[in-house]
Formats: structure tokens, sequence, C-alpha cells
């Protein structure tokens, strides 16, 4: 079955410490990976997708097939980065997004 | 070029009633999707229309309808509503890609 798994719903770091929110899958084919952010009062937005490999706004996430992870990490938090962050799944041929429940990462000053 | 927009904002409706939800593609944009999200978890894909045809479907009941019109704009129909319909939906256009752009959502309590 396919399936996204974020296992933490709230993760606080200091302002400057390093994030990684963990996303985790379960896909039997060629998966897309996508990180989606929702800052409050906002709507949903792409953030990166694996295929392109950028950083954006100094976020990464490099896909591991073998551990069928996709964490996302940022080296230096900044309070801006306090938001609703989500993993997606892209089903091979469809535009079908399978979505994680979300972690919310408050950056704390 | 504008971005997705939907209406309405929100909408209570009784149980039972049937309720139509609208969204307007981002300019350009031949692909809409509808998900259902409920308090606290991730958004579920009901269905996808393409070029008008329904082009994939999640696990809804087909009393969860929909409509890609030719201007690219979309209906989502839900007949017989339950409490458990109460949800944020969203829809997002994207043109053959995977990168899908969001609209702001319509949430709808069913009471």
């Amino acid at each position: 079955a396919q399936r996204v798994t974020q296992p933490e719903k709230l993760l606080s770091v200091f302002k400057g410490a390093p994030v990684e929110l963990k996303c985790n899958y379960s896909y039997s084919g060629s998966p897309e990976l996508f990180w989606y952010v929702q800052y409050s009062r906002q709507r949903l937005q792409l953030l990166l997708r694996h295929i392109s490999r950028e950083s954006i706004k100094g976020f990464t996430a490099d896909l591991n097939k073998g551990e069928t992870s996709f964490h996302l990490k940022k080296p230096f938090a900044q309070e801006e980065d306090s938001a609703m962050y989500y993993c997606a799944l892209g089903a091979e041929g469809t535009y079908k997004y399978i979505f994680g429940t979300g972690t919310r990462l408050k950056v704390l000053a | 070029e504008t971005g997705v927009t939907q209406s309405p904002t929100h909408l209570i409706k009784t149980r039972g009633q049937q309720v139509t939800l609208r969204c307007s593609s981002q300019s350009g944009h031949n692909t809409v999707s509808w998900y259902q999200q409920a308090l606290g978890q991730g958004p579920q894909f009901i269905f996808q229309y393409y070029r008008e045809e329904e082009n994939g479907r999640g696990n809804f009941p087909p009393r969860f309808s929909g409509l890609q019109f030719p201007n690219y704009s979309s209906e989502l129909n839900v007949n017989a509503l339950e409490l458990d319909d109460s949800a944020l939906y969203l829809c997002a256009s994207s043109w053959d890609s995977y990168e899908q752009y969001f609209g702001p959502g319509t949430r709808l309590t069913v009471t």
C-alpha cells in the first residue's frame, strides 16, 4: 500500500539550531516526493521536489530509496520557518498525491 | 497570472443535504485535483480531472462527484452529507506536471 509517514506531530527547535523533519514512505514503484509548507493563514505551497535537487529557503531533502525516506533538513533554523510541513508522494503515472499527516515546526527565539 | 481560487470560503450544511464547491484553476492549467483535509490530518486525494475527464479517484464513495468545465474551472459535489464530511476541501491545479498549486480551501461543516 502507498503510504507516507511523518512520525512527529510537533517539532520545536531553537533559532539557529539544525532542523530535520522526518518522512518515510511506502511505495512499490518509482516515487516522486515533495515537501509542501503551510505558513499561518496561507495556502499549501510547494517547498521542494526531489527531482529538482534544489535548496529552497535553505532547506534540502535527499531521497534515500534504501531507507525509503525523504527527510527535510536545514542547518540553521529561523523563526520564519515556523509552519506546518507536509511530505507528499506522487503516484507514478498519475498526479495523485498521498500526503503525510504533517509536522508542525516551531522555531523558538 | 491568477492563482487558484475557491468558493465559498465557509459553509454549514445539515446531514443529508447536498453541497457544491467550486474551484477556479490557475490560468493555463488543464488538471484539477480535489482533496479532503480533516482536522489534524494531511490532505486526502478525492479525485482528479484532466481536460474534463476523471483521471483517477481515491477511496471516496460515489456520492462524491465532480465536473471540470472547458475553461478548466471545477466543481466538487457531495450528496447525502454525513457528519464525517466536515472538513477543509482543497482543490489544486497543474499543467502536465506534478507541481500542484493549491487553493485556500472551503471549510465545510455538517451538523
